[in-house]
């Protein structure tokens, strides 16, 4: 079975600039979150969606937003890009996003803003 | 507010060696506690799984503890090989099911 798929591996983008980050979540799974990982850090929560549904949102400016489809995949969008957006941006799905749940984690895009 | 710690930052050991790296939580109400490991620019393989109701798991060489009402956890390898050399980060899941990483103990185990 496929584990949690994120596209593009890597990307770079100039200061100003949109991007979209694309995520499928393991089959079956029907909550995606978002998390950024700055280098040296730790990943920090940015979204959670079930069934297409916001559930939660980290302390993000408003430049960050998401969405999830009815397929369950997910896309977080980031728009006037900063050089401080540069990070790997990691999805994760669970079942239903439920408290003891586990969540599974992708191999992440590494964003670079130049 | 849910602040993670994690001790040491940095570990480094001769192959063989039994090891335990540390981690803290500053709000005991959580669900759960997960121990991942994350190669350098790699996404996160999960470990270790201990629910709030638990004591420990262990899985091969990996064992970890969760003691909730202290705020701590230990994620303790035995016989440490150069393969497990990787960051080590420590999340703890609350209320708000967002997942709460500290910043990870960079371990580095010499052949």
């Amino acid at each position: 079975d496929a584990g949690v798929t994120q596209s593009p591996t890597h990307l770079i983008k100039t200061r100003g600039q949109h991007v979209t980050l694309r995520c499928s979540p393991i089959s079956g799974h029907k909550s995606v979150s978002w998390y950024q990982q700055v280098l040296g850090q730790g990943p920090q929560f940015i979204f959670q969606y079930y069934e297409k549904e916001e559930r939660g949102r980290g302390n993000f400016p408003d430049r960050f937003s998401a969405r999830q489809f009815p397929n369950y995949s997910s896309e977080l969008n980031v728009n006037a890009l900063l050089l401080g957006d540069s990070a790997l941006y990691l999805c994760a799905s669970s079942l239903a996003g439920a408290g003891g749940e586990k969540l599974f984690f992708g191999s992440g895009t590494q964003l670079s803003v130049l | 507010k849910q602040e993670v710690t994690q001790i040491p930052a940095a570990l480094s050991v001769p192959e063989g060696e039994n090891l335990v790296l540390n981690c803290s939580f500053t709000d005991s109400a959580i669900y759960n506690l997960q121990w991942f490991r994350q190669d350098p620019g790699k996404g996160l393989t999960s470990l270790l799984l201990i629910q709030s109701s638990q004591r420990e798991q262990t899985s091969g060489r990996l064992n970890a503890s969760l003691d909730k009402s202290s705020g701590r956890s230990t994620l303790y390898i035995a016989a440490s090989q150069p393969g497990d050399s990787a960051t080590y980060l420590c999340a703890v899941k609350g209320g708000s099911e967002k997942l709460v990483f500290g910043k990870g103990t960079k371990l580095t185990v010499n052949p």
